[in-house]
């Protein structure tokens, strides 16, 4: 079976700009998490999704979105980039009870 | 509000040796404790975790990791290191609520091993 996939690996851009990161979830599995990891610290929680509703909001600016779509994928979204938002950006799922996370490989994001 | 505290973010053992990854734990509710490893440019894979069962758990690749309510820690622990051990490894807490099991995750410890 497919693990979680994240879309794309890597990406660099410019100061300002907006940027959308992909996830698909293992299949079954209807709740997605994203999650911030800056160098050299542990992930931070962004944003819960389950059933295409949020369920939880971590201490991020309002620059920072997501949605979950009718297939359980998900889409975090940031805007007006900062250089603070260079990070590893990694996504995980879960079952309905999200008692136990399952972590794609992340995307490594650069902003210059 | 749940936090975890990892002693130590650097750990050195030699092949063959006892492998000891310290995690303390904070959280007003009874907790979901988990471990992650993290091999370079890569994401996080589960190796265990306490969910109110058994308070000594084992998990993949040999580890194991015992819940002692009464010290709030969930060290981690292998008894011979393996080169393939070398990552960086993190604790994590998780309690149900209105955030269905956010993460909370300590600052990581990232494990060496010698030849």
């Amino acid at each position: 079976d497919a693990g979680v996939t994240q879309s794309p690996t890597h990406l660099i851009k410019t100061r300002g700009q907006q940027v959308t990161l992909r996830c698909s979830p293992i299949s079954g599995h209807k709740s997605v998490s994203w999650y911030q990891q800056v160098l050299g610290q542990g992930p931070q929680f962004i944003f819960q999704y389950y059933e295409k509703e949020e369920r939880g909001r971590g201490n991020f600016p309002d620059r920072f979105s997501a949605r979950q779509f009718p297939n359980y994928s998900s889409e975090l979204n940031v805007n007006a980039l900062l250089l603070g938002d260079s990070a590893l950006y990694l996504c995980a799922s879960s079952t309905g009870g999200g008692i136990e996370q399952y972590f794609g490989p992340g995307t490594r994001l650069t902003v210059t | 509000a749940q936090s975890v505290t990892q002693l130590g973010s650097h750990v050195s053992v030699s092949e063959g040796a006892l492998v000891l990854l310290r995690c303390n734990y904070s959280s007003s509710v009874p907790p979901y404790l988990f471990w992650y490893v993290q091999y370079p440019n890569q994401g996080l894979q589960l190796l265990l975790k306490y969910t109110s069962a058994a308070t000594l758990v084992k998990g993949i690749n040999g580890f194991e990791a015992e819940f002692k309510k009464s010290e709030t820690s969930f060290h981690l622990t292998k008894p011979s290191a393996h080169m393939s051990d070398a990552a960086e490894y993190f604790c994590a807490v998780s309690v149900l609520g209105t955030s269905y099991g956010k993460l909370t995750f300590g600052q990581g410890t990232i494990l060496t091993v010698h030849p």
